[in-house]
């Protein structure tokens, strides 16, 4: 059973410039959670989506968005970027219950912003 | 908001050696409580999952317990071995598939 997958790996990206992160879940998980890794501010949740709706989101500005496709792989979109937003953006993928299962966490996408 | 802190920060121990990981949370109304681990540079993988209403969970040299009334679970690691060093992560769960996770405890097994 494939985990996981999330692209690309590694990405740089220039200050102001957008960027778009792919998540593709395990299959028959319908739950997408998106958090941030930083060395200052450890792991932060980002949003959660079920069945291609928005079910819980953090405290992050507006520039950071997301969405979830019928297949239920999701997409982050990060707007205007900034230096602060170099960090590991993981996704985690879960069941197909809406809650208490268990959560399996990709490789992450590294983006640096110069 | 979900507080959770990780103790100790650090641990180096001998291989062989059991050893405790503790984890405190602020909001006892957790739906759940999974540990990970996380290598350096890599994702989580997860190691146990512990529903609200279980006590303890166990995988191979793993165990974890979970008290929800007090905020607290533990990971016991037995006999340690060099391929256990990595940061361990604890992450109670209060609504849906949001985790809240510590700083983490890294620890070193010497061979």
């Amino acid at each position: 059973k494939a985990g996981v997958t999330q692209t690309p790996r590694y990405l740089i990206k220039t200050r102001g410039q957008q960027v778009t992160l792919s998540c593709s879940p395990i299959s028959g998980h319908r739950s997408v959670s998106w958090y941030q890794q930083t060395p200052g501010q450890g792991l932060q949740f980002l949003f959660e989506y079920f069945s291609e709706t928005q079910r819980n989101k953090g405290n992050f500005p507006g520039r950071f968005s997301g969405r979830q496709f019928s297949n239920s792989r999701s997409e982050m979109n990060v707007s205007t970027l900034e230096l602060g937003d170099s960090a590991l953006y993981l996704c985690a993928s879960s069941g197909a219950a809406p809650v208490n299962t268990e959560a399996f966490f990709g490789q992450g996408t590294r983006l640096t912003v110069v | 908001k979900q507080e959770v802190t990780q103790i100790p920060a650090a641990l180096s121990v001998p291989e062989g050696e059991n050893l405790v990981l503790n984890c405190s949370f602020t909001d006892s109304a957790i739906y759940n409580l999974q540990w990970f681990r996380q290598d350096p540079g890599k994702g989580l993988t997860s190691l146990l999952l512990i529903q609200s209403s279980q006590r303890e969970q166990t995988s191979g040299r793993l165990n974890a317990s979970l008290d929800k009334s007090s905020g607290r679970s533990t990971l016991y690691i037995a006999a340690s071995q060099p391929g256990d060093s990595a940061t361990y992560l604890c992450a109670p769960s209060n609504t849906g598939n949001q985790f809240y996770f510590g700083t983490g405890t890294s620890l070193t097994v010497i061979p």
